[in-house]
């Protein structure tokens, strides 16, 4: 069965640090694989969603993540983090048969 | 305009009623989906219908029964509540594509809270 672990359950940074969670999945076939974040309160958002193509991909808020296939990995990165980074984040991965299936999380701490 | 609603955001009621979580997309997907996200706040998949029919069903108890009256809607309904069915609910909609879906989008949740 598909499964996502996330590395990291609680990371606490300083501003202006370097990001970067964890992420390994376990499937043998075609994956789409996605970072969601949940700000306090919030509902999910995507950050960004590797299909195919360039393993490096960039989304929003200067997050980036490089999939290595050969790892099963698909990392979140970000070169300097702000306090209103603050938010819970989600690694997830589908396949065939549209089931969506979410890593266990990661609460990021920004302190300013 | 909000892409996924689902109503209501909180909810509070005791153990031993019976309630319903609405959901609704605007964006002309085929699938949707309800999560139980816990006080962990780990997402579970918990339903997942494409065009009115039921395709994914997770290890959930019967007390909860999904409802998909057309495939922009897809409602919740929960029997005999229990205290372990607290939890924050997200409905979610997405279109299939190689490899799985495309992207989904979420609802901005209900709190349910059972007393």
């Amino acid at each position: 069965a598909q499964s996502v672990s996330q590395h990291n359950h609680h990371v606490i940074l300083s501003e202006a640090a370097s990001l970067e969670l964890g992420c390994n999945y376990s499937y043998g076939g075609t994956v789409n694989l996605f970072w969601y974040v949940q700000y306090p309160g919030q509902h999910l958002q995507l950050l960004l969603k590797y299909f195919s193509g360039d393993p490096l991909v960039k989304g929003i808020k200067g997050f980036e993540a490089e999939f290595i296939k050969s790892k099963f990995s698909f990392n979140l990165r970000k070169p300097s983090v702000q306090w209103s980074d603050t938010a819970e984040y989600f690694c997830a991965v589908s396949s065939d048969g549209g089931k969506l299936i979410f890593g266990q999380g990661t609460e990021l701490s920004v302190k300013p | 305009d909000t892409a996924v609603s689902q109503t209501p955001k909180y909810l509070v009621t005791q153990m031993g009623n019976d309630k319903s979580i609405k959901c609704e997309q605007n964006l002309g997907h085929d699938t949707m989906y309800w999560y139980k996200q816990d006080s962990k706040k780990f997402l579970k998949i918990m339903f997942s219908y494409n065009n009115k029919e039921l395709i994914i069903n997770e290890t959930v108890p019967n007390r909860f029964s999904p409802k998909s009256p057309d495939k922009a809607h897809l409602n919740l309904h929960i029997n005999s509540l229990e205290l372990g069915d607290s939890a924050v609910y997200f409905c979610a909609s997405s279109q299939p594509g190689t490899g799985g879906i495309t992207e989904a989008f979420f609802g901005q949740g209900t709190r349910l809270t059972v007393v």
